[in-house]
């Protein structure tokens, strides 16, 4: 059984910078993952920041990227706000039509 | 623009069934792959079935042999048939639009099953 891993919780300072990460219990992450990132808050729905590794959805500002470091991929968030405090999740394609959430990560802003 | 509202949950018991819809508006379903993802309460998100624009479908593990996912394109509506339903699929069930590029770029508001005795 494939498990996503990403880190519980995490927190920043405003303005400050943090880089998420989304691994696998065996193996790297890879671009032929196709990792993609979303953001939630309480009780809405998700949305869409990353897709592709690193293509932002429309919409997104480009304080946040994606990228692969290492063995994980990863989720950076410059010059962070109030706003950035949420849910965050990796999903990643396993192949075959099948795909993967991680645990997701909480992120404090204070 | 781009919609996605689902339908059709509510409190079911154990070993129960309940069918899903998920009504698209605002680009042509028929030539996209859309998805379930399901939230327990509390949970993180977890991907359910997944169905190509041409019917080819897929599931998770936690689900295969007791959900079927299914679309008809000349409604615009995408289906999940939950059947043997236990206590661990209490969830938000959100359908999301699939963006050509293994990834996910809509979402609907969901909708909560509960499953209870």
């Amino acid at each position: 059984q494939t498990v996503v891993t990403q880190e519980p919780s995490f927190s920043v300072s405003p303005g400050g910078t943090v880089t998420l990460t989304c691994g696998l219990s065996s193996g790297s992450v890879s671009v032929d993952y196709y990792p993609s990132w979303y953001q939630q808050t309480p009780g809405q729905a998700p949305r869409t920041l990353i897709y592709s590794t690193n293509t932002r959805s429309s919409g997104v500002p480009d304080r946040i990227s994606g990228s692969i470091l290492g063995n994980k991929a990863a989720l950076t968030i410059t010059g962070a706000q109030a706003d950035d405090e949420s849910d965050y999740y990796c999903a990643l394609y396993m192949g075959s039509g099948i795909w993967v959430f991680g645990g997701g990560t909480k992120l404090t802003v204070l | 623009q781009v919609q996605l509202v689902e339908s059709g949950g509510g409190v079911v018991q154990p070993g129960g069934s309940l069918r899903l819809s998920c009504a698209a508006s605002g680009f042509t379903f028929s030539t996209y792959n859309m998805h379930w993802v399901r939230q327990a309460p509390g949970k993180g998100l977890e991907w359910v079935a997944f169905i190509r624009n041409d019917g080819h479908d897929k599931y998770a593990d936690s689900v295969k042999g007791r959900f079927s996912i299914s679309r008809d394109n000349s409604k615009n509506t995408m289906y999940l048939q939950m059947n043997s339903l236990r206590a661990e699929d209490t969830a938000v069930y959100y359908c999301a639009k699939d963006n050509e590029r293994f990834g996910v770029d809509y979402w609907g508001q969901g909708t909560l099953v509960a499953v209870s005795s």
